[in-house]
């Protein structure tokens, strides 16, 4: 398994105002995916960051809304920018790591905007 | 649409019964992923099952896998008031990459 840790682990937000998350994982991987799971709901992928290159965004996602670093093999940052109240969420990152392909993810950012 | 679709949604039982969740799929897959997450935090990797794999096992967790059907089951035998959580099936696209989609989860509840 990986141990994966984010941060912020919460935070209130203002409304049009943008907050980094930060993902670091304990070993070198290829692919990060960032997630995103409204309330009551279940985990929708926002877009896999690949190290050295442009990360690759689902339907419905945009890189203006959700920048995504990847400046190395064990860290990515997920911004959300101009955030309104339906940005509230818990984003997740996560890795694939072993042939299986068995994913973990981090403990979650909790994201609230006023 | 999503790919996994749990059922029930949710499930109340007492302490020391079974629980058992079912997830189905709609397209070929690599495998199959169950999660649990406890209170909105993040999700606790329970147990992975190859598309040729039919049964597995990891403590009181035993997971099914039946591809003809497109169906998996996630049994929890002797349930503990601590099994209470949101317990999800992931499948990957079945296109070799790791793309993975998430059903919309079951919600567990054991009562002491």
């Amino acid at each position: 398994s990986a141990v994966i840790s984010q941060k912020p682990s919460r935070d209130i937000c203002q409304r049009g105002t943008s907050l980094t998350i930060q993902c670091q994982v304990d070993s070198q991987v290829t692919m990060m995916f960032w997630y995103r799971q409204q309330p009551g709901q279940s985990l929708t992928l926002i877009a896999t960051a690949n190290q050295g290159s442009e990360a690759t965004y689902e339907s419905g996602f945009v890189i203006d809304k959700f920048p995504i670093s990847r400046p190395n093999l064990t860290f990515s940052t997920l911004t959300v920018s101009n955030m309104s109240p339906e940005d509230s969420s818990i984003y997740l990152c996560s890795v694939v790591l072993g042939l299986a392909g068995e994913q973990f993810f981090g403990p979650g950012t909790r994201l609230t905007v006023l | 649409s999503q790919q996994g679709e749990e059922d029930p949604q949710a499930l109340s039982i007492q302490e020391g019964e079974n629980a058992t969740m079912n997830c189905s799929y709609k397209t070929s897959i690599n495998n199959l992923q169950w999660y649990r997450q406890n209170s909105g935090r993040g999700l606790v990797h329970l147990i992975l099952i190859r598309s040729n794999e039919r049964e597995k096992h990891s403590g009181r967790l035993r997971v099914t896998l039946d591809t003809s059907k497109k169906s998996s089951s996630l049994l929890i035998t002797a349930s503990r008031a601590a099994d209470t959580a949101s317990y999800f099936c992931a499948t990957d696209a079945g296109t070799g990459g790791f793309k993975t989609i998430f059903g919309a989860g079951t919600r567990l509840f054991v009562k002491a």
